[in-house]
């Protein structure tokens, strides 16, 4: 069965502080995305990777195929990106597989 | 509006009833997706449309049914709704199933069913 675990559940920073949010998978996959849940509820997608590393601003998404581990991180971060952070993998020929997600609280 | 979008936002039933959850994208996406969503577990897929006239069951896809006559519409039907099926659903849609093809999700319908 397809699972996708990410670690912490749930995280509460101070704002500046670097953060890290971990995605770990069993299954071979294509890609993997990083999508972020504001607290209204929508969800849009962050990064979309299947090898190395990606910058966007003050977040960077890295993984490791070979050991089936994703990491998202935050520097410098600010209240405003609180919020729900969602792994998903794309399994070879399947359907996206969703993590239970990473609530993050940034206080001022 | 362009973009995707969902209706009811909100909607609240009793047990038993027929409910209708309305998606619809602007975009011709070929792929279209009914997620719900529920505390402790990630979105999990109950239909899924490859193109119009074609579905597939996903990962829960009990006492839900699912139709795609045109492209830019894929209505969810509760047929006969129960407690279990409270939750938040989600519509998505991707223009293609490659890895790099971004799908891009509704506002989310809440739904309770008393």
């Amino acid at each position: 069965k397809n699972e996708v675990e990410q670690s912490p559940q749930n995280l509460t920073a101070q704002e500046g502080e670097f953060i890290t949010i971990n995605c770990s998978y069993s299954v071979g996959i294509s890609a993997l995305h990083w999508l972020q849940q504001h607290p209204g509820g929508g969800i849009v997608s962050l990064f979309m990777l299947s090898s190395g590393k990606k910058k966007h601003g003050r977040l960077i998404a890295t993984i490791n195929i070979q050991e089936k581990h994703s990491s998202l991180h935050i520097t410098a971060s600010h209240p405003r990106d609180s919020a729900v952070y969602i792994c998903a993998v794309l399994p070879y020929g399947q359907n996206f597989v969703f993590g239970p997600g990473t609530r993050l609280s940034v206080l001022p | 509006d362009a973009g995707i979008t969902q209706s009811p936002r909100y909607k609240i039933t009793e047990t038993g009833r027929q409910v209708t959850l309305m998606c619809h994208q602007t975009w011709s996406h070929s792929y279209m997706f009914w997620y719900r969503q529920d505390l402790g577990h990630g979105l999990r897929l109950i239909y899924y449309s490859a193109a119009a006239d074609i579905t597939d069951k996903g990962e829960v896809p009990d006492g839900y049914v699912v139709s795609r006559s045109k492209t830019e519409n894929f209505p969810l039907t509760l047929e006969s709704a129960t407690r279990s099926q409270t939750s938040v659903y989600f519509c998505a849609s991707r223009s293609g199933e490659g890895p790099y093809n971004e799908q891009f999700f509704g506002p989310g319908t809440r739904l309770t069913v008393l």
